[in-house]
């Protein structure tokens, strides 16, 4: 069975501060893909990253990084230096592959709502 | 480009109405997908579409009906509404079956 696990249901931290959010997946396809997605107060889902099983190079955009680990089945996001504006609720997602009964299904972990104050 | 629209943004219900979310791409993406999040239960899958004309049932499909008549758009009917239909609609799409998925602004819908 595909899951996805983000522990931390809230975080709380002070701007400039930098913050990890924990993500682990379960899967027992060879081949699979793991999004982040950001959810401000506004509502709507922002695509932040994409990474598939085959690649595990750590990736850093801007203040962003993704440290993917498959012996750990972790996929952990990092923001440095946070910022009030990061304040959202970040969703840790697993892509089901082709051929399954529900092709293109993204599995969401619960999210981790992360609080920036000033 | 818009990205993925939907229509309307909110709406109030009674027990036993029907309606229809619309949901509109301007990528060209062949794969549309309905999802719900309800508090503590994530995003859940309604119903997909791999293409125009065609429609499939995700995790959670009773109580809906989709169509995919047109490649841009991909419509989510409820026939007859229910208080457990009470939740925020977010309509996605993505080029490919393995490309990310971008999402609508989300409808919220509440049936009293």
């Amino acid at each position: 069975a595909q899951k996805v696990t983000q522990a931390q249901t809230e975080i709380s931290v002070v701007e400039k501060e930098d913050v990890t959010l924990d993500c682990v997946y379960e899967t027992r396809d060879t081949t699979y893909y793991l999004f982040w997605y950001k959810q401000p107060p506004s509502g709507e889902l922002v695509f932040l990253i994409r990474r598939n099983s085959f690649d595990e190079q750590n990736e850093i955009s801007g203040r962003y990084s993704w440290n993917f680990q498959k012996s750990t089945s972790s996929f952990n996001f990092t923001i440095t230096a946070s910022q009030v504006v990061d304040s959202a609720v970040y969703f840790c997602a697993l892509r089901v592959p082709w051929g399954s009964s529900n092709t293109g299904k993204l599995i969401f972990g619960q999210g981790t709502t992360l609080q920036v104050k000033p | 480009n818009a990205g993925v629209t939907q229509t309307p943004k909110f709406r109030v219900l009674k027990t036993g109405q029907s309606m229809t979310l619309l949901c509109a791409q301007d990528m060209n993406h062949e794969y549309m997908y309905w999802y719900r999040q309800d508090p503590g239960m994530g995003l859940r899958l309604i119903h997909y579409s791999v293409g125009e004309g065609t429609t499939a049932k995700g995790e959670v499909p009773d109580g809906y009906n989709v169509s995919r008549l047109k490649k841009q758009n991909f419509l989510l009917g409820l026939e007859s509404a229910a208080p457990s239909q009470t939740s925020v609609y977010f309509c996605a799409s993505s080029y490919r079956r393995n490309n990310e998925q971008f999402f609508g602004p989300g409808t919220r819908l509440t049936v009293l």
